[in-house]
């Protein structure tokens, strides 16, 4: 069974610039979350979405937005680039069964580099 | 102000050789406490999820233990193996309806030989 895919797996910016990463769930799960890892910091959460909809957002401004689409994959977009969004972005997916407990697979992460 | 708080920074230790992770949390209402390892450059892989009234949980070598009373939990790992060099992170989810969780700095673990 394949694991939770992101791309692209490295992504150079510049500052002002528009980001755009991409996850692919596991098979069957509806539950796309989205966190941003920056150096030296602890993983912070950014979005939840499940079935299509957005669930939760984290303490981020409005630039950071995404969407999920009818196959459960997802998209995390970063408006107006800033240098401290400089980190990893891991994307991880769950079955939603709305009790908060599920287990969550993460990918391999985008590595964003804003310049 | 919900923080989760996790010691050591770093440790290392002998392969074969037993060691202790802590976390405490003031995260409130608490829902469950999840403690993952993610190797360098990987993404985290979880090892354990428990709610208020677990006390004990086991993934093969590591054991979590959960206080709700004093809110700490403890990562155990048994028999070290120079795989378990990594990142181990502490997360605790909030209840409430919704899924927000407050993420703890982690504690680097480095095995030797």
């Amino acid at each position: 069974e394949a694991g939770v895919t992101q791309s692209p797996t490295h992504l150079i910016k510049t500052r002002g610039q528009q980001a755009t990463l991409r996850c692919s769930p596991i098979s069957g799960h509806t539950s796309v979350y989205w966190y941003q890892q920056a150096l030296g910091l602890g993983l912070q959460f950014l979005l939840w979405y499940d079935e299509g909809e957005e669930r939760n957002r984290g303490n981020f401004p409005p630039r950071f937005s995404g969407r999920q689409f009818p196959n459960y994959s997802s998209e995390l977009n970063v408006n107006a680039l800033e240098l401290e969004d400089s980190a990893l972005y891991l994307c991880a997916s769950s079955l939603e069964t709305n009790t908060g407990k599920d287990t969550q697979y993460f990918g391999p992460g985008t590595r964003l580099t804003v310049l | 102000k919900n923080q989760v708080e996790q010691s050591p920074q770093s440790l290392i230790i002998l392969e074969g050789k037993n060691c202790t992770l802590q976390c405490n949390y003031t995260v409130s209402p608490f829902s469950n406490l999840r403690w993952y390892k993610q190797d360098t450059g990987r993404g985290p892989v979880s090892l354990t999820i428990m709610t208020f009234s677990e006390n004990t949980k086991s993934n093969g070598r590591y054991t979590a233990t959960l206080d709700a009373d004093t809110k700490q939990s403890s990562l155990h790992i048994t028999a070290s193996q120079l795989s378990d060099s990594a990142s181990y992170i502490c997360v605790v989810i909030t209840s409430g309806g919704s899924y927000i969780p407050t993420f703890g700095r982690g504690t680097s673990l480095i095995v030797h030989p």
